[in-house]
């Protein structure tokens, strides 16, 4: 069967340090992987998007890599704040008649001072 | 700009009840996603759109229906609420395959 699996439901790390979220997924063929940060009670937001074709992207703190043989994307916050704080989604593109847009359920990341 | 709207916010319904949620969008977006969020269990995709007069089934399509009847809306609809379809629903949209989602702000359902 088809999965997006998320490492761990809840992450806690120290200010400061660096935050890596992982993301599995089996039995898709996504064109493109995508990462969200969902605050309570608001819709995701879109932070970083990365192509098969791509192994690492970067945006300020932010990094995401993507393994297709391993099927699998890391996602780093580097120098966390408490204001990091959040949960963070991964996603993939895959193409059936359309491209559709799956989520992963999400792991909460909490930031202590 | 007011990106995605979804009307109402909040709905209370009784089992065996219809209603119609709302969604548009202002952005010239093909694409249009509605999604269900329960606890634990992150976004499930119920029906996506990829152009104006296209729908296709997600992972949860059971128990409602859509429309897209032009380029700006696309609605969801629940012929005879569950109490299972309690769950707060959110509507996305992408301007390309591929190209990120934006969402709306969601809608908290609880049929009783």
């Amino acid at each position: 069967s088809q999965k997006i699996e998320q490492n761990s439901e809840a992450l806690n790390i120290q200010e400061g340090k660096t935050a890596t979220l992982t993301c599995n997924y089996t039995n898709y063929s996504p064109a493109y992987l995508q990462w969200y940060r969902q605050d309570p009670g608001r819709g995701p937001v879109f932070l970083l998007l990365i192509r098969e074709n791509e192994k690492e992207k970067r945006k300020e703190r932010l990094k995401v890599t993507f393994d297709t043989t391993l099927k699998q994307s890391l996602f780093h916050i580097t120098a966390s704040q408490p204001a990091d704080s959040a949960t963070y989604l991964c996603a993939l593109v895959v193409y059936s008649n359309a491209s559709k847009i799956i989520f992963g359920s999400g792991t909460r990341l909490s930031i202590q001072p | 700009n007011a990106g995605v709207t979804q009307t109402p916010k909040f709905q209370v319904l009784k089992t065996g009840q219809s209603m119609t949620l709302q969604c548009a969008q202002d952005m010239n977006h093909n694409s249009m996603y509605w999604y269900r969020q329960d606890p634990g269990m992150g976004l499930r995709l119920i029906y996506y759109s990829a152009s104006e007069g296209t729908t296709d089934k997600g992972e949860v399509p059971n128990g409602y229906n859509v429309s897209r009847l032009n380029k700006r809306e696309f609605s969801l609809r629940l012929e005879s609420a569950a109490p299972s379809q309690t769950s707060v629903y959110f509507c996305a949209s992408s301007t390309r395959q591929g190209a990120e989602a934006f969402f709306g702000q969601g809608t908290r359902l609880t049929v009783v």
